[in-house]
């Protein structure tokens, strides 16, 4: 089964706000991260954070994990159209070489 | 930020053909690269990892004969897919990793379509 795993579909209203939640198993992982994927392109990196943190916050973005149910979201503040796009949550499975491996991803929708 | 450019963007080849697709770090030097491949509506799968001057490491379930990975220089891998069938359609995508980070910056991917 999947190492990392996120519920497949959000939709959301412009302007609201959108939480996207990621599940995973190595309790060793060291970096998590978020990444974005619009259609046709490849992942753009959009955050990451340390697995000593508990949350990390950049512009409209806000990370929050919690290690102990190995568990990890994204909100996105002020959600805009421009913000459908699918999402990956990733966790690093080796420390020597940084593999990633990545959930399923989360297909986010934004209505107006 | 880092930029990794993929090419080509598309690919369309025919059964039996080989295709190869190039990854290359413009402004920095990768000692790793990595390749993914996404079907449709799934997850990204790591293929292999490749490592400068040494022979790429695949997944399991990965066939190493029919994906070939070559990391000839640091800012170079190239990813060739042999005999290529129609189940090998599919988006590729690669990442490379700046010596000393922990930031793995990803290409644009290529779709590959075997008729």
């Amino acid at each position: 089964g999947e190492d990392v795993e996120q519920s497949l579909f959000l939709s959301v209203r412009e302007g609201d706000s959108s939480v996207i939640n990621c599940t995973y198993t190595d309790s060793s992982s060291t970096y998590l991260y978020w990444y974005k994927q619009e259609p046709g392109a490849g992942l753009q990196l959009l955050t990451y954070i340390f697995s000593n943190m508990d949350m990390k916050q950049d512009q409209r973005l806000t990370v929050l994990l919690n290690k102990k149910d190995k568990h990890l979201s994204l909100r996105i503040a002020d959600t805009q159209t421009g913000d459908s796009a699918i999402y990956f949550c990733a966790e690093i499975i080796s420390s020597n070489d940084y593999k990633l491996s990545f959930g399923a991803g989360t297909t986010v929708t934004v209505r107006a | 930020g880092a930029v990794v450019s993929q090419h080509p963007s598309r690919v369309i080849c025919k059964s039996g053909t080989s295709v190869k697709i190039e990854c290359r770090s413009l402004d920095f030097q990768a000692t790793t690269m990595f390749w993914y491949r996404q079907f449709p509506k799934q997850s990204l799968m790591l293929m292999a990892t490749s490592n400068e001057g040494s022979k790429a490491t695949y997944e399991q379930g990965v066939e190493k004969d029919k994906f070939l990975i070559n990391h000839a220089s640091l800012t170079l891998s190239t990813l060739t897919v042999t005999s290529a069938h129609p189940e090998d359609s599919s988006f590729y995508i690669c990442s490379a990793l700046p010596r000393g980070n922990t930031e793995a910056f990803f290409g644009q991917g290529t779709r590959l379509t075997v008729v």
